[in-house]
């Protein structure tokens, strides 16, 4: 089936302690997002890739960076993670660009740092 | 400042009691509504998009309305599976690769 898939599932760090997050698809899908969803809170866009075009939200943090190296796979890499940054990130993919998109997402890693 | 509010925040059912959970936007320009699925500890799983008033998308015990100022996600005889955060997100035209969503509802079926 095709699908979004995230590893790892849960990652404990240590504050400022640089980690990165994966996310793979097999949809084929030219849009990858990263949202952030803390606790009972609703997901928050953190940036998206348009094939290799980055768009970043305004008010993400400095902290976050993304890299996009193909198609498949998209990175969400936290540089000094803070206790802040702990929550729930998910990927998201959507066909193409544009009004009525639909975006489907995996299962998230759930980020604790210590 | 285009917001989505959703009501009520919980909601705890007896198995077979049908209900509706609201979901109210103000944004100039819907560009689609889209009604999604949570459970603990997972992402949102996808479930409708409604584009313009007056649209209707059923799926199981679940069917979508819209209006120009809310979305209802009425549920039919839930069961004990059922039970999950419902999302409700829009698009506005402002930033149509944005998804703003919701609190959510909490729903609870118990048997």
């Amino acid at each position: 089936d095709a699908m979004v898939i995230q590893n790892p599932r849960y990652q404990v760090t240590q504050f400022g302690k640089p980690v990165t997050l994966s996310c793979s698809q097999t949809l084929n899908h030219n849009v990858m997002y990263w949202y952030q969803q803390k606790s009972s809170q609703a997901p928050k866009l953190l940036f998206h890739y348009y094939d290799k075009d980055f768009n970043n939200e305004a008010d993400t943090p400095d902290n976050f960076q993304s890299r996009r190296p193909n198609t498949s796979f998209c990175f969400l890499d936290i540089r000094s993670p803070g206790l802040g940054d702990a929550a729930m990130y998910l990927c998201a993919t959507s066909r193409d660009k544009g009004g009525g998109q639909t975006q489907y997402f995996g299962p998230g890693t759930r980020l604790l740092v210590l | 400042e285009d917001q989505v509010t959703q009501s009520p925040e919980a909601l705890r059912l007896q198995e077979g009691e049908s209900s509706s959970l609201n979901c109210s936007y103000t944004v100039s320009g819907l560009r689609g509504l889209f009604w999604y699925r949570q459970d603990p500890g997972k992402g949102p799983e996808f479930l409708f998009t409604l584009y313009s008033a007056g649209e209707e998308k059923e799926k199981e015990r679940l069917k979508a309305t819209l209006t120009k100022k809310e979305s209802f996600l009425h549920i039919t005889a839930p069961k004990p599976e059922d039970s999950a955060t419902y999302l409700c997100a829009v698009q506005a035209p402002a930033n149509t690769d944005k998804l703003i969503f919701g609190t959510g509802t909490r729903l609870q079926v118990f048997p």
